[in-house]
């Protein structure tokens, strides 16, 4: 059980670049999440998907988009990647909201030149 | 908009003291908070939930209080020890099927 893994861990792009951040859960979840840490900003929401099939907007949609591919795999793609874009990237799966805990990737580290 | 704040000055204390962190929330009522340790270069880890109609909750060492008149959450860490140095997020419930996270304070416990 391998809980929710995120590729790669580490990635460094030029401006104007694309790229997709991977992850996939083996929880069986149906909610599924996508955040960026920036230092001082905590947490914020990208996109979120509900279930297999459906996905919504968060606090930082701009510059994003998102598939979530089947039950268990939601990938995030920087169309064009900009030095803002720079940040830590974290999925998340979440069982049962809002009665128990979202679980999280290990993250991916990004770094836009 | 939804707010939270922590207090984004570390904490240091002593080890065996209790360390006490403070989540306040404006502009909502969530039903639910949640507590979440975070270490440096790792994704969150779960560690507390609690209800609007309750008005404290504990986990071993861990106790974590909900205020919702006051719009604020206590988290207490009793007897603290090295390894409970980390961030702490505070994320109250912003929507059906979302949480919305603090920015975190530092815990640092010294010997």
């Amino acid at each position: 059980n391998a809980g929710v893994t995120q590729t790669p861990k580490f990635q460094v792009l030029k401006t104007g670049q694309s790229m997709t951040l991977q992850c996939a859960q083996d929880m069986n979840h149906n909610s599924m999440y996508w955040y960026r840490q920036d230092p001082g900003m905590g947490l914020r929401l990208i996109y979120y998907s509900a279930s297999e099939g459906t996905t919504d907007k968060g606090e930082v949609p701009n510059g994003y988009n998102v598939s979530r591919l089947n039950k268990r795999e939601f990938s995030l793609r920087l169309e064009s990647a900009a030095p803002s874009q720079t940040s830590v990237y974290f999925c998340a799966s979440w069982g049962e909201p809002p009665y128990n805990e979202q679980f999280f990737g290990p993250g991916t580290r990004l770094t836009v030149l | 908009s939804q707010k939270i704040e922590q207090n984004s000055e570390a904490l240091n204390i002593q080890e065996g003291k209790t360390a006490t962190l403070t989540c306040n929330y404006t502009n909502y009522s969530p039903a639910y908070l949640q507590w979440y340790r975070q270490d440096p270069g790792r994704g969150p880890v779960f560690l507390l939930l609690i209800r609007e109609n309750e008005k404290e909750k504990r986990k071993e060492r861990l106790k974590v209080t909900f205020d919702t008149t006051l719009k604020q959450s206590l988290f207490h860490i009793t007897a603290s020890q090295p390894a409970d140095s980390a961030t702490y997020l505070c994320a109250p419930l912003g929507g059906y099927n979302k949480l919305i996270f603090g920015a975190g304070t530092r815990l640092a416990v010294h010997p």
